[in-house]
């Protein structure tokens, strides 16, 4: 069966520090790879999405950046965290091809306070 | 216009009773669409699919209605461990993009 594993769970970081955050998935081959943000009280919001190895689609601009160095491996990162960069961030993948048939599944989210 | 519209609550209810959510999208060409579930704190997880002849799955049933525009999604018999915000979701069209919309939230007392 497929898995997807995201970490760390919690982390808090200064303004200005870096981040990585990775995400992987076990089971299956070529998935296709999001990053959400969701805000304290707000909706889910796309980041990145991915649909192969080096291919990455950026939905808006941002302090943040996403790389796909493996086939189902999926990293966030930023140079220098802002404030604003403070959320719930949540990594998701689905077969590639049916997201429409099936839908995303998620994994258990990071919860980044910059502080 | 949002591409996906939600009463965001809280649906306050008694726990056995039944309670209905609608949302609102703003394509007509799509053609995806599901609800999820989101507890406090946690990732949303797959509720069901929404097809266009309605489905239903256990005290839960989704409707589809294209002409209008919207899904819905009925609760019955509420529990307690019904209590979450509930996501509607729809496919961005022509892409593998899934719309989320901002939630409602569902709150069961005893």
């Amino acid at each position: 069966s497929q898995t997807i594993h995201q970490w760390p769970a919690t982390l808090v970081q200064p303004v200005g520090s870096p981040l990585s955050l990775e995400c992987t998935v076990e089971g299956t081959s070529n998935p296709n790879l999001y990053w959400y943000r969701q805000a304290a009280g707000r909706g889910l919001q796309l980041l990145f999405y991915s649909v192969g190895i080096g291919q990455i689609s950026s939905e808006v601009p941002q302090n943040l950046s996403a790389s796909r160095p493996q086939d189902r491996q999926f990293i966030l990162s930023s140079k220098k965290l802002l404030l604003s960069d403070s959320g719930f961030y949540l990594c998701a993948w689905t077969p590639v091809g049916e997201p429409i048939n099936y839908g995303y599944t998620f994994g258990s989210g990071t919860r980044l306070t910059v502080v | 216009r949002k591409e996906v519209e939600q009463d965001p609550g809280p649906f306050n209810v008694p726990e056995g009773a039944t309670v209905a959510f609608n949302c609102t999208y703003s394509n007509s060409a799509s053609q995806s669409f599901f609800w999820y579930r989101q507890d406090c704190r946690k990732e949303p997880k797959l509720l069901m699919s929404v097809y266009s002849s309605g489905n239903e799955d256990g005290r839960f049933t989704a409707q589809l209605n294209r002409a209008s525009q919207y899904i819905s999604l009925l609760i019955r018999d509420s529990k307690l461990s019904d209590s979450a915000t509930y996501l509607c979701v729809v496919n961005s069209y022509n892409t593998d993009k899934l719309i989320f919309g901002t939630g409602t939230r569902l709150q069961v007392f005893p």
